[in-house]
């Protein structure tokens, strides 16, 4: 068990939906990511949060977005659902190290997401 | 395009066997580091190497970092069973957006 939980564990929606994932991180830790894991794109950083505010942004659809709230836990939004965005969505917590290094993250089992 | 790529994509070994792993980068990275996933799972840390270190060493793993060359290695040993699983590399790159690029991963088969 990472310590890191993620909800829902499985969504089914149609084409043109919005959904909310949810995340709360490892006690004490102040960063989350969103990774989206697709069969054909792989592992792709979405975005990552530090204490509340957005500190990096990768390749997020406009349809997405997030935040973190000051109890720290997360929300991925996803609107105007297509059936591409069929995926698992993990988030991971850490601590940051040496300053602006990327230390271990840790992850949680993620939230499989199906577009019908 | 992914910041790193492994290879190979897929493996598969006996048992006991050693298992290999490469992986490749294009950026500046302040460290690398290695996870494995089972399927459909939360991915789990493996091993961290900074960028001015070039081996390290954990139980079984031993990883290797060549920054002149934009690669590392993943060495597994005495494979067994229960190390069936997807490794990835993940970048933690110097510059840009995306703080933590993972690659394509390595399908890892252990047949008993």
């Amino acid at each position: 068990d990472s310590g890191v939980t993620q909800t829902p564990k499985h969504l089914i929606t149609a084409t043109g939906q919005r959904v909310t994932l949810r995340c709360s991180p490892r006690s004490g830790d102040l960063s989350v990511y969103w990774y989206q894991q697709s069969l054909d794109q792989g592992l792709q950083f979405l975005i990552q949060y530090y204490n509340g505010e957005e500190r990096a942004k990768g390749n997020i659809l406009e349809r997405f977005s997030a935040q973190q709230f000051p109890d720290l836990h997360s929300e991925l939004n996803l609107s105007s659902l297509e059936l591409g965005d069929s995926a698992l969505y993990f988030c991971a917590s850490s601590v940051p190290r040496e300053g602006a290094n990327t230390g271990e993250l840790f992850f949680g089992e993620g939230s499989r997401l199906t577009v019908l | 395009s992914q910041q790193g790529e492994e290879d190979p994509q897929a493996l598969s070994i006996q048992e006991g066997e050693n298992a290999t792993m490469n992986c490749s980068y294009k950026t500046s990275i302040n460290n690398l580091q290695w996870y494995r996933q089972n399927s459909g799972r939360g991915l789990v840390h493996l091993i961290l190497i900074r960028s001015n270190e070039r081996e390290k060493h954990s139980g079984r793993l031993r990883v290797t970092l060549d920054t002149s060359k934009k690669s590392s290695s993943l060495l597994i040993t005495a494979s067994r069973a229960a190390d069936t699983a997807s490794y990835f590399c993940a970048t933690d790159i110097i510059q840009g957006a995306q703080k933590l690029v993972f690659g394509q991963g390595t399908r890892l088969t252990i047949n008993p």
